[in-house]
């Protein structure tokens, strides 16, 4: 069966430094990977998606990730925090077979000022 | 375009009560998605449906939980009776096709409170 892990429930950033957030995959089958950030009391948003079509994923927000097959990674970034970027973040994955998304766990990014 | 929707957005019942939740996905999206947050969770299916059928409800506990789309619109999410470990956010997702690639629109949930 195919999952997530993301290492580190909290992770707690200066403004302005880098965002760091992982994720690792366990598939059988080429994934498709996705992050979704989730903002007090609201739903879920895309922030990217890996679809076989580039390694590098950039997404919204400034946000980037790298899928990495030999270390089955895919791990979120940003150069640069920002106060709005607080919020809980989910990397899930898909199989091919069905669409269902198969969460990670969760992180939670506070940004400090 | 209009988001999904989702109502009520809050809900505090006692255990053994019944409740039931509403979700109306994007206009034009065929499929629906029921998803359970646990706090300090990730999201977890509980039922998908393609139009109005029933594609995976495997998670779903059936013997208290029903969901239905009957117009292949908008969808219901009953709980009957509530346990106290149904204390959760349920999520409605949306998206125009079961595709694996296709990205999934998340409603901005019902968060309940079974005491």
């Amino acid at each position: 069966a195919q999952s997530v892990t993301q290492l580190g429930s909290h992770v707690s950033v200066s403004e302005g430094a880098l965002v760091l957030l992982r994720c690792n995959y366990s598939s059988s089958v080429p994934p498709y990977l996705f992050w979704y950030v989730q903002y007090p009391n609201q739903g879920l948003q895309l922030l990217l998606k890996y679809t076989s079509a580039a390694t590098l994923v950039k997404g919204i927000n400034g946000f980037e990730a790298e899928f990495k097959k030999s270390e089955t990674s895919f791990h979120l970034t940003k150069p640069s925090a920002h106060m709005r970027d607080a919020a809980e973040y989910f990397c899930a994955v898909k199989d091919q077979a069905g669409t269902a998304l198969i969460f990670g766990k969760g992180t939670t990014l506070s940004v400090s000022s | 375009e209009a988001g999904v929707a989702q109502s009520p957005r809050y809900k505090i019942i006692e255990k053994r009560q019944s409740v039931a939740f509403w979700c109306n996905p994007i206009s034009g999206h065929a499929t629906l998605y029921w998803y359970q947050q646990i706090l300090g969770q990730g999201p977890k299916l509980l039922i998908q449906f393609q139009n109005n059928g029933v594609v995976d409800d495997s998670q779903l506990p059936k013997d208290r939980f029903s969901a239905e789309r009957l117009k292949g619109v908008d969808s219901t999410l009953k709980i009957q009776p509530a346990k106290l470990e149904d204390s959760a956010v349920y999520l409605c997702a949306s998206s125009s096709y079961p595709g694996t690639q296709e990205t999934q629109y998340f409603g901005p949930g019902t968060r309940l409170l079974v005491l």
